[in-house]
Order: C-alpha cells, then structure tokens, then sequence
C-alpha cells in the first residue's frame, strides 16, 4: 500500500515564524502536492511538484513556497505565518500518467492541523 | 472550464437505509473518476475509482458507475452503517497534469 506520511498531526505556531511541514511518500511517485482545506471552501491546491527540484504553483500559492530535494520528500513552507493560514493541509502523491496508461489517484497523508496564534 | 458538482449535504440517514450521493463533472478528454472519504480528523482515503466508460467502481459495499453519457459518477450503498459516517468527495483527473478536480464533499451522518 501506498504510505504518505506527514510529519505532524497537530502544531501551533505563532504569527511570523516560518514553518516548514514535511511529507515523505514510499512509493517512488513522481507528482506530489500540497492542499489546504477549510469549511466551507474544500480542497484547495497550493503547489504541486512533477519531479525533484520541479514546483508548479496551485490554485493559491501565496504566502506559500515549496521544496522538492530528494523524489520522496516534498516541504511546504510558510515564509511568515499568518493567522489566516490557520489551516488543515494535505499532502497527496501520484504516479506519472504516462507510465501507467489511464490516470491514477492521488494518495493522500492524514493531514496536519496548523494554528497560528 | 472543469467542474465537478455534488449534492449538498448533510444527508441523514438511518441505519441500514439506501445510500445515494449524486456527482455530475464537466472535464475535456476522458478522465478517471474518483470517490475519496474522509473519516473525522483524518486525511482523505480514496474509495473507489473508475478509468473508463461504464466501468463500475466498488469497495466496502460503496460502488458507482462511471456514465459518459450523462457525465455522472453516483454514489450508492445498499446499507449504510453508522461506521460510514464522513465526508464524501467526488473527484476526476483530466489532461496530462495530475491534477485533482474536486467536488466540495458531501456529510453523511447516519444515525443508529
């Protein structure tokens, strides 16, 4: 089974710190991206990335940058936390449609609940 | 441009009642179509899919059929249980980017 691991469930953080949220995948996908949800709103896509060192920005990228080192590891970075960033993100992998013919899901970590204070 | 809808929620049901959540999409090409749940404060699991035309995704007793047609991709269950209580989102995939399209998710609450 696919495993999307998130590095925390839970973090509060205060107004201007700089967070940083890891995902990592098991799985050797190539596309990995970064959600916020919020009631009300649903699934929005911050950034998305097709391969290491490679970043495409989402739907709503500011505020937000991205780092993409290594193929199983993708970071999402606040540069200056706000509290309108208070947020549920989600980090989700897939594989390349290309290689596997019709397109796959995406599998997605079980989140991490941020608070800024 | 892409669009997927769903009924609104919440849909309550009792135990054991027939479940159906309704989606239609709008997408260019042929996309593969997605059901995700997301159990309360946990990350979205995927359900169900289809990749093709009349193709009939099925897990846990969930299933939905995937119709070109009438772009629809509904789903049912013949029995619902109070485990099955979250939210439920429709989704596709369209074009060479990987991108999700989704719905804005449905609550089901069912009650014993």
């Amino acid at each position: 089974d696919v495993k999307v691991t998130q590095s925390s469930r839970y973090l509060v953080k205060r107004t201007g710190e700089k967070v940083f949220l890891e995902c990592v995948q098991d799985m050797d996908h190539e596309n990995m991206f970064w959600y916020r949800q919020d009631p009300g709103l649903g699934l929005r896509l911050i950034y998305f990335s097709y391969d290491v060192k490679m970043k495409e920005k989402g739907d709503i990228p500011e505020g937000y940058s991205v780092s993409r080192e290594k193929k199983e590891r993708f970071s999402l970075i606040l540069e200056s936390a706000s509290t309108n960033q208070t947020s549920m993100y989600l980090c989700a992998s897939s594989t390349l449609w290309v290689r596997t013919g019709p397109y796959q899901p995406q599998h997605f970590g079980d989140g991490t609940r941020l608070s800024i204070l | 441009g892409n669009s997927v809808t769903q009924m609104e929620g919440p849909v309550t049901l009792s135990e054991e009642a027939f479940l159906t959540i309704n989606c239609t999409y709008t997408a260019t090409g042929y996309p593969s179509l997605f059901w995700y749940v997301q159990y309360p404060g946990e990350g979205l699991q995927l359900l169900l899919k289809a990749t093709k035309a009349d193709d009939k995704g099925s897990n846990k007793g969930f299933e939905a059929t995937y119709r070109k047609e009438t772009t629809s991709f509904h789903l049912e269950k013949g029995s619902v249980q109070v485990s099955d209580s979250a939210v439920y989102f429709c989704a596709f995939i369209s074009g060479n980017t990987g991108k999700l399209i989704f719905g804005q998710g449905t609550t089901l609450q069912v009650k014993p």
